[in-house]
């Protein structure tokens, strides 16, 4: 069965930093790109950023790049997103989410629970 | 403001058949395929259909997607009460070389 399991979350000031971790299990972690999906209280989803697996290739949305690094350790069947400078609009549950394949543009099969950030002071 | 448009909400009654919108230009769904994802109340989202019209094993054929040019559409025929949830669309899109999804529809079963 395959499981994503974030975690992480918590409350953080403006600012300040956070690291997230999903760790997976059920496939082989190796073979599939990973992405992060976040959804502010009340709002859509909004993609965040995609680590391809064959040559670590990432990819970042506009609001959060500079600031957030999306990583892998395919030993550890872990992704990590290293979230800095937060703000108050990166308040939102985050979602790790397998693609289907290798490709960046490979929909999303499975998804974790999330996990709730709230930057505030 | 999405990139990609979807009507907020939407209504039917059960055994409706019912259809949903997405909109979006040649960068996204112009170019690529789209992706539907299905989000029940207080749950993870679930991918619905892929690469405009495939269907995951387990999502029954009462659910289909279809694109023309830079539009796409969902929809639901025998419409059940456990459809009530949240539908997004998600295109890859080549200018920002990233996802993009739609703001997502809510729909009510009346």
């Amino acid at each position: 069965e395959v499981q994503l399991l974030e975690s992480g979350g918590g409350l953080v000031q403006p600012g300040g930093s956070l690291r997230l971790s999903c760790v997976v299990s059920g496939f082989t972690f190796s073979s599939y790109v990973m992405n992060w999906v976040r959804q502010a209280p009340g709002k859509g989803l909004e993609w965040v950023s995609t680590i391809v697996n064959i040559d670590e290739t990432t990819y970042y949305a506009d609001s959060v790049k500079g600031r957030f690094t999306i990583s892998r350790d395919d030993r550890r069947n872990t992704l990590s997103l290293q979230m800095n400078s937060l703000k108050a609009e990166d308040t939102a549950v985050y979602y790790c989410a397998k693609g289907t394949h290798s490709s960046a543009w490979d929909p999303f099969d499975y998804w974790g629970q999330g996990t709730l950030v709230t930057v505030s002071s | 403001q999405s990139v990609l448009t979807q009507p907020p909400s939407a209504s039917g009654t059960p055994g409706q058949r019912i259809t949903f919108s997405c909109s979006g230009s040649s960068s996204n769904i112009g170019g690529n395929t789209v992706n539907w994802y299905q989000q029940l109340p207080g749950t993870a989202p679930k991918l619905l259909i892929y690469s405009d019209h495939q269907r995951p094993s387990g999502v029954p054929d009462r659910f289909s997607g279809s694109k023309s040019g830079t539009s796409a559409s969902l929809a639901i025929s025998g419409l059940q009460s456990e459809d009530e949830a949240d539908y997004y669309c998600a295109s890859w899109d080549d200018s920002v070389n990233g996802w993009v999804f739609g703001g997502g529809t809510k729909l009510t079963v009346l």
